[in-house]
């Protein structure tokens, strides 16, 4: 069965470095999105991206937040100077159509601690 | 803004069928009641959605009420691994989001 597989899976960086967060959707998929758990919290959306751009993204995902589909199969977030409060479960996930009228699957996530 | 409405956690016994209440009565006609869960730290996991007629996969069913202001999700044989945060979404037709609340937190206990 087709998943999302995201890597790394663990990322410890140091407060201020960037990090790049990568994801591989399931191959037929046209929508993707990114997801954030701070430990204890609830799961939040940050983006929504679509034909090369993004359709959707929430207060969270600031200047410091950036999406890329750079090849045919790769789906990346960068966040670009991390913070303490950066340190969460990041999930990607991928649809074939907008959110309502299809599934979402989401990857296993990676979990990034910032120090 | 919250949507739906699910109470904090349940316990089940395994073996036994669990039933899961969400409460969106404010939902509109356009929208879709999904449910997902999440085992632990994962990934959360799709598990069946509907938009007013009752739906029944390999993993559960899904019974909307008439007036779709609730809906129950049966888990027909708990087991072990059924242990996870079951989440209620309503969505739109509209959105390109998932709206997570705090969720169910289901026990099921051997």
């Amino acid at each position: 069965e087709p998943e999302v597989t995201q890597t790394p899976s663990h990322q410890v960086t140091q407060m201020g470095q960037e990090v790049i967060l990568r994801c591989v959707p399931i191959s037929n998929h046209l929508y993707f999105y990114w997801y954030r758990q701070i430990l204890g919290q609830k799961v939040e959306f940050l983006v929504s991206f679509y034909n090369n751009e993004i359709s959707e993204k929430s207060e969270i995902f600031d200047d410091q937040f950036s999406v890329e589909r750079p090849d045919g199969s790769n789906f990346t977030l960068k966040i670009r100077s991390t913070k303490l409060e950066d340190s969460a479960m990041y999930f990607c996930a991928s649809s074939e159509a907008l959110a309502s009228t299809d599934t979402q699957y989401f990857g296993p996530g990676t979990r990034l601690t910032v120090l | 803004d919250a949507k739906t409405t699910q109470p904090p956690s349940m316990d089940c016994a395994e073996g036994r069928a669990a039933n899961l209440p969400c409460n969106h009565s404010t939902i509109s006609g356009n929208e879709y009641v999904y449910w997902y869960r999440q085992i632990h730290s994962q990934g959360p996991q799709y598990i069946i959605h509907g938009l007013k007629n009752n739906e029944t996969n390999e993993m559960a069913s899904l019974i909307i009420t008439e007036d779709r202001k609730s809906s129950t999700l049966i888990l027909p044989h708990a087991t072990l691994r059924d242990t996870a945060v079951y989440y209620c979404i309503v969505c739109s037709s509209n959105d390109y989001k998932l709206s997570f609340g705090a969720g169910t937190t289901v026990t099921v206990r051997a």
